[in-house]
């Protein structure tokens, strides 16, 4: 079975502040991971993803996330927060074998406030 | 040009109704999902279809009928409404199966039923 756990229900960043919004994952096989971003009242939006390769992945907005195999994490993060940055954020897993089924499987979401 | 869409955007209904949401996607994509949304913002997927044949059905009840006239739609009906049904209903689309795809969402459709 895959899973994916956001610890933090909310994190809060000053303005102009790096921020970290953490995830980690269990997959059987190696993980096809995923970050969106959800504004109030709208639908999902697709930020980055790993799948193979770099480490270091670079995604929209100035995003970007680091895969961790050894931790089974894939954190995101952002130099520098911007107000427009607050929204609900998802991480996603799928396993690359397949394994069970098709779909992604999302964490319950991280709230990111970023103060004036 | 929007890419997914759904309509209604808000449905307010009573306890026992019938309803249904559609969904259509303009980008070619193969494969498409519902995904239901609970108050808690939690997101769940309910139903795949790839080129209009079902591929993923997670434990729904089975008043939640998906229906994919061809590969560009995929409407949901619901029968017998119940008030645990409330929820955001999210559509999306992907070009394939490959779990590599990045998934396209849907504006949402808010159900409340009374």
């Amino acid at each position: 079975a895959q899973s994916v756990a956001q610890p933090e229900d909310q994190v809060n960043v000053a303005e102009g502040n790096p921020l970290t919004v953490k995830c980690t994952y269990s997959v059987s096989g190696n993980p096809y991971l995923f970050w969106y971003v959800q504004y109030p009242n709208r639908g999902l939006q697709f930020l980055l993803k790993y799948i193979t390769g770099d480490n270091l992945v670079k995604g929209s907005y100035g995003f970007e996330a680091e895969f961790n195999k050894s931790q089974t994490s894939f954190h995101l993060k952002k130099p520098s927060a911007l107000v427009s940055d607050s929204a609900l954020y998802f991480c996603a897993v799928r396993d690359s074998s397949g394994a069970g089924s098709y779909q992604l499987t999302f964490g319950k979401g991280t709230k990111l406030s970023v103060i004036p | 040009d929007t890419a997914v869409s759904q309509t209604p955007k808000y449905l307010v209904t009573q306890m026992g109704n019938d309803k249904s949401i559609k969904c259509e996607q303009n980008l070619g994509h193969d494969t498409m999902y519902w995904y239901k949304q609970d108050s808690k913002k939690f997101l769940k997927i309910m139903f795949s279809y790839n080129n209009k044949e079902l591929i993923i059905n997670e434990t729904v009840p089975n008043r939640f009928s998906p229906k994919s006239p061809d590969k560009a739609h995929l409407n949901l009906h619901i029968n017998s409404l119940e008030l645990g049904d409330s929820a955001v209903y999210f559509c999306a689309s992907s070009p394939g199966t490959s779990g590599y795809n990045e998934q396209f969402f849907g504006p949402g459709t808010r159900l409340t039923v009374l």
